[in-house]
Formats: C-alpha cells, structure tokens, sequence
C-alpha cells in the first residue's frame, strides 16, 4: 500500500541552502496533505499542512506547494539551518480514507550540514 | 504547550503475554489515535476513538488489539497475546476536531517482544 510516497530516503544541504523535500500520492481523493518532522526518540511533530484548494502553503521558513494534477508537493525550508536535521514525513488524508485515517509516507532524513 | 504523554517509554515482554500501553491526551482533544512504527519502516495507522466507540481500524488492528478509555484523561491499547513481529514502537496522538486538524503525537513507547 504505497499511497503516499517519498522518493528520496535521504538529502543533505549545507547550511543556509534551500532543502526541498518531495512527495507523491495515488489516491486523488486525498485532500489534506501534511508534513511531520521526527527526531531521534521522539514522535513525529506537526511542521505544516495543506488543503487540496490551495497550491501554497507557507509559515516562516517553510513552504509547501502542492500540485493536484501531477499529485506531487513539496516541502521548501529556506534557509535551512543544522536544527532541521531530522526525518520529514509527508502524510495525506480525506475522501475515500476518511480523515480519522492519515497515510504517512516512508520519510526522507534530511541533513542540514554547518 | 499542552503534550501527549506515554508511559511507558520502553516495554520488554515475552511473546504470548498481554501488554498495555498507555497515553494521557490532550485534555481538550475529543480525537484519539494509535499508530505504530517497526524498525525502519513507515508510520501506520492502527485505530481511532471517537465518542467511546472505535471509528476507524487497520487491518493490522485484528482481535488481539483492544482500545479503552477508562476514565477521562487515559486512553490505552491492550495486546492481547504478543507476538514477535508487535514489536515496535507505538504511538498515541490527538485531535480536537476531525477535520483538518494535524495529528499531535506522543513520544512513543517502544515494545520489544522476545
């Protein structure tokens, strides 16, 4: 059951560079769409979300832009810092799911270098 | 800020035994959640409770899962007769509403089941 997924098991970005993290979903009738952060030991942390009638979405330093025809969005954190270094998880919800279900996808560990 | 908490943190039981994990939510969150994770793979929905009752299930969730809020501040998830492969980590999270609203988790417990 592969409806959301990450591509990317792992990405690393100097210091002050942009990360863009990226995630594909199958099922069309998602129409909420999330990111977690997850450190070490600790749960997954809501970063940010988006609605499927919005294209952007953004809060400080990061920005997610969802693109419904080809079923992709990103995660843009800019300037990325070495706190950011963590396991981002892209998580979908709604329709045909259910909200009470939220997919997660397999993560992308993102390394922020100084 | 308002936290999940989950005791306990680490749980070591032998295969056939009854575990219980328990999760104290938000206090105000009417919406509640148990997910798992296994050793490098996806987060996965397990169960959610709404209203005293189970509104959404996995088939990971079969019938040696159990839910129950015993009281109003507890919610806990009962593994009737561990098996090897329950061994993960398991977190619990919480909504104020349905829709719309990101997931906000615990730090997880780990089992372990030898």
């Amino acid at each position: 059951d592969q409806q959301v997924k990450q591509n990317s098991p792992s990405l690393s970005v100097q210091e002050g560079r942009i990360s863009i993290l990226n995630c594909d979903y199958t099922n069309s009738m998602f129409d909420y769409f999330l990111w977690y952060k997850k450190y070490p030991a600790e749960g997954p942390t809501f970063l940010i979300s988006i609605s499927s009638i919005k294209d952007k979405n953004e809060d400080g330093r990061f920005t997610v832009f969802l693109n419904k025809s080809a079923k992709h969005l990103s995660l843009h954190i800019v300037p990325s810092q070495p706190g950011d270094s963590a396991v981002y998880f892209c998580a979908a919800s709604g329709g045909k799911t259910s909200y009470d279900k939220v997919i997660f996808g397999p993560g992308t560990s993102l390394s922020v270098i100084p | 800020e308002p936290e999940v908490t989950q005791t306990p943190s680490h749980q070591v039981t032998q295969m056939g035994q009854e575990v219980i994990l328990r999760c104290v939510p938000i206090s105000n969150h009417l919406y509640f959640y148990w997910y798992r994770q296994i050793l490098g793979q996806k987060v996965e929905f397990l169960v959610s409770f709404y209203n005293n009752e189970i509104s959404e299930k996995s088939e990971i969730f079969d019938d040696q899962f159990s839910v129950e809020r015993p009281d109003g501040s507890n919610f806990t998830l009962k593994i009737r007769s561990t098996k090897l492969e329950d061994s993960a980590m398991y977190f619990c999270a919480s909504t104020p509403d349905r829709v719309g609203s990101p997931l906000h988790f615990g730090n997880g417990t780990r089992l372990t089941v030898t």
